[in-house]
C-alpha cells in the first residue's frame, strides 16, 4: 500500500522567503510523485510530477521538487515566496505500474505574510 | 480546450434525499476518477471508471454510493439517502488512456447536507 505524509499542516513564510513544504512517501514499487495546489473553493492544479526521469523536477510558478529515494522524500521548494502562492498544497503518489490512482497527503496550508 | 467540467458546483440536500453529481471529462479523455475531500482532510480516492466499466471502486462506501460512466454523456456520482457525513467536496478527474499517470481535476462539486 502506498501512503504520503506531509509534515506541517500549516506553514507560514514571509514574502520573498524560501518556501519548503515537506512530503515523505511510502511505496513498495517505484512511485510516481506529484504536487498539486488548491486555491479556495477551486479544484487541484498540477504543479509538477516525478516519473523516474530527472530527480530534480521543475514545475510551474517557480516551484521545484527533488526526489530523494534514500530519504523517501519529495519536498517542494520555491526560492522566493509571493503573496499569490498562498494556497493549500497536496503531495500525492501513484503506482508507476499504471492506473493513475492517486493517494494524497493531508495537505499543507501555505500562508505568505508581508 | 475545455477542462474537466463538473456540475453542479454547489448542491444542498436534506437528509434522506438523493444527490447526483455530474462530470464531463476533458475532450479525448476516456478515464474518469472521483475523489472526495472531507473538511480539513486530503482527497480520498473513490472510484475509477472507463466508458461503461468500473475499473476500481475500492474507495467507494459500500452502501448508498454508486458511479457510472455511460457510453454517451457525463459520468455520474450518485449518493442515495444522503446523511450529514456526506457533506464534502467531490472532485472528478480525467485522463487519456496513456497519460504517464497525470490526471486533470475539475473544480469540484460542494455537497452540503442539511
Amino acid at each position: 500500500a502506498q501512503s504520503v505524509t506531509q509534515l506541517g499542516s500549516h506553514v507560514s513564510v514571509s514574502e520573498g522567503a524560501l518556501v519548503l513544504l515537506r512530503c515523505n512517501y511510502s511505496s513498495s514499487v517505484p512511485p510516481y510523485l506529484f504536487w498539486y495546489v488548491q486555491y479556495p473553493n477551486q479544484g487541484l492544479q498540477l504543479l509538477l510530477k516525478y516519473t523516474s526521469a530527472a530527480t530534480l523536477v521543475k514545475g510551474i510558478n517557480g516551484f521545484e521538487a527533488e526526489f530523494k529515494k534514500s530519504e523517501t522524500s519529495f519536498h517542494l521548494t520555491k526560492p522566493s515566496a509571493h503573496m499569490s502562492d498562498a494556497a493549500e498544497y497536496f503531495c500525492a503518489v501513484s503506482d508507476a505500474g499504471g492506473g493513475n490512482k492517486l493517494t494524497f497527503g493531508t495537505g499543507t496550508q501555505l500562508k505568505v505574510e508581508l | 480546450n475545455a477542462g474537466v467540467m463538473q456540475n453542479p458546483r454547489h448542491l444542498v440536500r436534506r437528509r434522506g434525499q438523493e444527490a447526483r453529481l455530474r462530470c464531463s471529462p476533458m475532450k479525448g479523455h476516456s478515464h474518469v476518477y472521483w475523489y472526495r475531500q472531507l473538511p480539513e482532510e486530503g482527497l480520498k480516492f473513490m472510484v475509477y471508471l472507463q466508458k461503461e466499466n468500473i475499473i476500481d471502486e475500492s474507495g467507494m462506501p459500500k452502501e448508498r454510493f454508486s458511479a457510472e460512466f455511460p457510453k454517451e454523456g457525463p459520468s455520474i456520482l450518485r449518493i442515495q439517502q444522503v446523511v450529514r457525513g456526506d457533506s464534502a467536496a467531490y472532485f472528478c478527474a480525467s485522463s487519456p488512456e496513456f497519460s504517464g499517470n497525470t490526471i486533470y481535476f475539475g473544480e469540484g462539486s460542494w455537497l452540503t447536507v442539511v
